[in-house]
């Protein structure tokens, strides 16, 4: 157990939503990473907080977006859904944000849009 | 180019055996950290390893060696004494000190350990 925590664990969801995916990091971490997992495209980095505030973004289409909130809790908001959009959703957290800082990943969230 | 290659889609070990998983990475950038991850088919990401681009040593982490040859650009994982719970996917990754805010991905290695 990684101590990342994320909600829900499994998604099925129709063309067109929009869902909400939740990443607790661990005890201490400052800094939440998303990524998607995908079969054709592997594992894309989307985007960073560090302290509430964006600080890199990745290949994140423009229907996605994420927030990280004062208690340092992120969210990623997936909108206008597309059956590519399937995939695998990771956060994962770090101390701060710094090279040789070890990113720790939570257990993912499946998304299914049908 | 790609920052990392992985060019082993899949392996096969015999339990009790080592095995080599090769990852090679490009960057210009004299300050990096390489890492190794596992995921097992519940689909969750484990870090392995990590090894700094000025770590005079390999990193080591009980079974797990990262055998870092700067100059060829290589940080293959070695595990020892395969076990048939070492059966995943492996990823390396890099993050880059200039870059730090990105991680890097290679496509992995599927491992399949034999009893």
């Amino acid at each position: 157990d990684s101590g990342v925590t994320q909600t829900p664990k499994h998604l099925i969801t129709a063309t067109g939503q929009r869902v909400t995916l939740r990443c607790s990091p661990r005890s201490g971490d400052l800094s939440v990473y998303w990524y998607q997992q995908s079969l054709d495209q592997g594992l894309q980095f989307l985007i960073q907080y560090y302290n509430g505030e964006e600080r890199a973004k990745g290949n994140i289409l423009e229907r996605f977006s994420a927030q990280q909130f004062p208690d340092l809790h992120s969210e990623l908001n997936l909108s206008s859904l597309e059956l590519g959009d399937s995939a695998l959703y990771f956060c994962a957290s770090s101390v701060a944000d710094r090279t040789v800082e070890t990113q720790y990943f939570g257990p993912g969230t499946r998304l299914l849009v049908l | 180019a790609q920052k990392i290659t992985q060019t082993q889609p899949g392996m096969f070990v015999q339990e009790k055996e080592a095995v080599t998983l090769d990852c090679t990475y490009d960057t210009s950038d004299p300050s990096y950290g390489l890492f190794w991850y596992k995921q097992p088919s519940s689909g969750e990401m484990i870090f392995l390893i990590y090894q700094g681009s000025y770590d005079q040593q390999n990193a080591t982490e009980g079974r797990y060696s990262l055998n870092f040859q700067k100059a060829r650009k290589s940080a293959n994982l070695v595990i020892s004494a395969s076990q048939l719970g070492d059966s995943a996917m492996y990823f390396c990754a890099m993050r880059e000190g200039g870059n730090f805010n990105k991680f890097y991905f290679g496509s992995g290695t599927k491992l399949n350990v034999k009893p």
